[in-house]
């Protein structure tokens, strides 16, 4: 299996342009979680999915951030508008289980604001 | 609420044991894990405790104890790539991540 592939890994973009982040999960996984790490904040869970609906957002920071998952094998993460705050990491991970079970991480894609 | 306290740093010698210590604030879990994470890399899982007692998965050993609020991951014979960050994190309607112990290690 080739794990979680996210993309781009990297991204650098102007304050106030639109960022999508992308990621395929591993196949046969039900649980998606779209994870935000800095320095300061550590490693914050965004949003996560079971069987592709949306169950806890309350760490989506803003209306700024949204998430889809049209079906089982991709995700995207949208900033719209992009602040330079908002430059960190951001992991997409998969599990079987969205509460017990080991879960998977992507590479990561690097977002920059500037 | 749920939070969980973890060491920020910790310093071992190539070849000691070092032992990192997770205490969390939660009504209830379903079981503590611990993620490694290389600088640069993305967190990947080592072990996993939904019982109380210790979990031992080669060099690596994970404990848990429910009534202590309490749990911590050795590690043995320390190797140099063992320097990383390590997470612990708890599972209950959705997984938790504590702030981090970035293990420094000495030749």
């Amino acid at each position: 299996d080739a794990g979680v592939i996210q993309s781009p890994r990297h991204e650098v973009t102007e304050m106030g342009q639109e960022v999508t982040l992308r990621c395929k999960p591993i196949s046969g996984h039900n649980s998606l979680f779209w994870y935000r790490q800095t320095m300061m904040r550590g490693l914050e869970l965004l949003i996560y999915f079971n069987n592709n609906v949306p169950i806890d957002d309350s760490g989506m920071p803003e209306d700024r951030f949204s998430a889809k998952m049209p079906n089982a094998s991709f995700s995207t993460l949208k900033i719209q508008p992009s602040e330079p705050r908002d430059s960190a990491v951001y992991f997409c991970a998969s599990s079987r289980d969205y509460n017990t079970d080991t879960q998977y991480f992507g590479p990561g894609t690097r977002l920059t604001v500037l | 609420g749920q939070s969980l306290e973890q060491p920020s740093e910790v310093t071992a010698v190539e070849g000691a044991i070092v032992q990192i210590n997770c205490t969390y604030q939660t009504s209830g879990f379903y079981g503590l894990s611990w993620y490694q994470q290389h600088d640069g890399g993305a967190p990947t899982f080592l072990s996993y405790n939904a019982l109380d007692g210790l979990e031992e998965t080669g060099r690596f050993s994970s404990f848990l104890s429910r009534s202590d609020s309490y749990g911590y991951l050795l590690l043995q014979e320390l190797q140099m790539k063992d320097s990383a960050s390590y997470f612990c994190a708890l599972s209950d309607d959705k997984i938790i991540f504590g702030k981090g112990t970035r293990l420094h290690i000495l030749p």
